[in-house]
């Protein structure tokens, strides 16, 4: 089946370092794997964050960054520099365009972000 | 600006009551999903529309039912409700061109 594996429960990092969190996938059925995060924060809806539909691409957005790496199924989230509005619910997601045009995602778990001044 | 609206935000449902979550998308997309959320685990697909009138079966049906009106309208239905069933659940809507975009989820708590 496919699956997406993220790091789990809560990361702590404080504001101006540097963060990563991982994300690995795997697949038996989506012949071309799209690589999606969404965010959640406080009160708030799942945004998109980025998505990579390419592998080798990068995507980025709000100083967020995160490579399509087809060899090791990985799609890593990272940040030079975490801020405290960066606090938030990260999900990593793995996504097939059917030909019918709806969306299949697969999701993981969700890692709790906090930024401590 | 696109948006997909939940109503209610939360709820509180006796065992075996029927609830329903209603979702209303402003986006002009064909497509409308609902997925629920346990507490760390990830969103999963219950039910999902590509056309009014016309619901499909996601990974996790059973207990669901879902209703799509209009191109708009979306709602999940919780004919006897159960404990298990207690979760954030979301809504989406997408087209082909667009990755879903999600409303901001309705915490459903079933005592």
């Amino acid at each position: 089946g496919d699956s997406v594996t993220q790091t789990e429960g809560q990361v702590t990092v404080s504001e101006s370092k540097s963060l990563i969190i991982n994300c690995t996938y795997s697949t038996t059925s989506i012949a071309y794997p799209n690589l999606f995060w969404y965010v959640r924060y406080p009160g708030e809806g799942l945004q998109l964050l980025l998505k990579v539909i390419t592998a080798g691409q990068k995507g980025s957005s709000r100083g967020f960054e995160a490579t399509y790496n087809k060899e090791t199924t990985s799609f890593h989230l990272q940040k030079a520099s975490v801020q405290e509005s960066d606090s938030a619910v990260y999900y990593c997601a793995l996504g097939d365009l059917r030909s019918s045009g709806s969306w299949q995602l697969i999701f993981g778990s969700g890692t709790q972000l906090t930024v401590m001044p | 600006e696109a948006a997909v609206t939940q109503s209610p935000r939360s709820k509180v449902a006796v065992t075996g009551g029927k609830v329903t979550l209603s979702c209303h998308q402003t986006n002009n997309h064909d497509y409308m999903y609902w997925y629920r959320q346990d507490t760390g685990h990830g969103l999963r697909l219950i039910h999902y529309s590509y056309v009014a009138d016309s619901t499909e079966k996601g990974d996790i049906p059973d207990g669901y039912k879902a209703s799509r009106p209009s191109q708009e309208n979306f709602s999940l239905i919780l004919e006897l409700a159960s404990l298990s069933q207690t979760a954030v659940y979301f809504c989406a809507s997408s087209d082909r061109n667009q990755a879903p975009l999600f409303g901001e989820g309705t915490r459903l708590s079933v005592l």
